[in-house]
């Protein structure tokens, strides 16, 4: 059975920096992409970022281009969103995703706070 | 980049009747791109349908996609109570992906 389980989520202020993370398990992690979703409070849903199996491609929205970062660990199954400058507009619950084309398996998220 | 427009936003249903959910996309997308996800109520969301017609494991029959073009619909023949949630489209834009604003399906 695919288990997808996130960590990281935080109060964090303005400005502030925090790293996710998603332990994989139930699949070969090093055969496929993996994606990040999130969603606001209330909201819709919105990509953030894909990296491939590899991870040595990585793609992103442009709202987190250039703030955030996605690594992945192979030897470990895990994956990784680093979130720097860290605003107003990225409170969400932060879902990680197996696929790349679409979202086969979603895990059960990881709540992101940005307040002063 | 291509928009997604779900219609209705919300509907409201008796179980056991027929739900149609529209997304419309902004311009011509490859139906192989458009994904279908259920979400309830303090959970993930779950994929219901990919490549625009294809359940995903595990997904009843009552469920079904259609549509190419922009025109895509997500069928539920048979409401049963553990369907009334949120319904988002999605569409891989290779790589970034874009979802619809989601429909509501609630107990009438």
């Amino acid at each position: 059975e695919v288990q997808l389980l996130e960590s990281g989520g935080d109060l964090v202020q303005p400005g502030g920096s925090l790293r996710l993370s998603c332990a994989a398990s139930g699949f070969t992690f090093s055969n496929y992409a993996m994606t990040w979703v999130r969603q606001p409070p209330g909201k819709g849903l919105e990509w953030v970022s894909t990296i491939n199996n590899r991870g040595d491609e990585t793609y992103y929205a442009d709202s987190v281009k250039g703030r955030f970062t996605v690594s992945r660990d192979n030897s470990k199954n895990t994956l990784y969103l680093q979130m720097n400058s860290l605003t107003v507009e990225d409170p969400a619950v932060y879902y990680c995703v197996k696929g790349a084309l679409s979202g086969d398996n979603w895990g059960q998220g990881t709540l992101v706070t940005v307040s002063s | 980049e291509i928009v997604l427009t779900q219609s209705p936003g919300t509907v409201s249903l008796s179980p056991g009747e027929r739900a149609t959910l529209s997304c419309r996309a902004s311009q011509s997308v490859t139906r192989y791109n458009l994904a279908w996800y259920q979400q309830k109520p303090g959970q993930a969301p779950g994929l219901l349908i990919y490549s625009a017609s294809s359940r995903a494991t595990g997904i009843p029959d009552r469920f079904s996609g259609s549509g190419s073009g922009t025109d895509f619909t997500l069928t539920i023949t048979r409401l049963e109570p553990e369907d009334f949630a949120v319904y988002y489209c999605q569409h891989y834009g290779s790589p970034s992906w874009t979802f619809g604003q989601g429909t509501k399906v609630e107990i009438k």
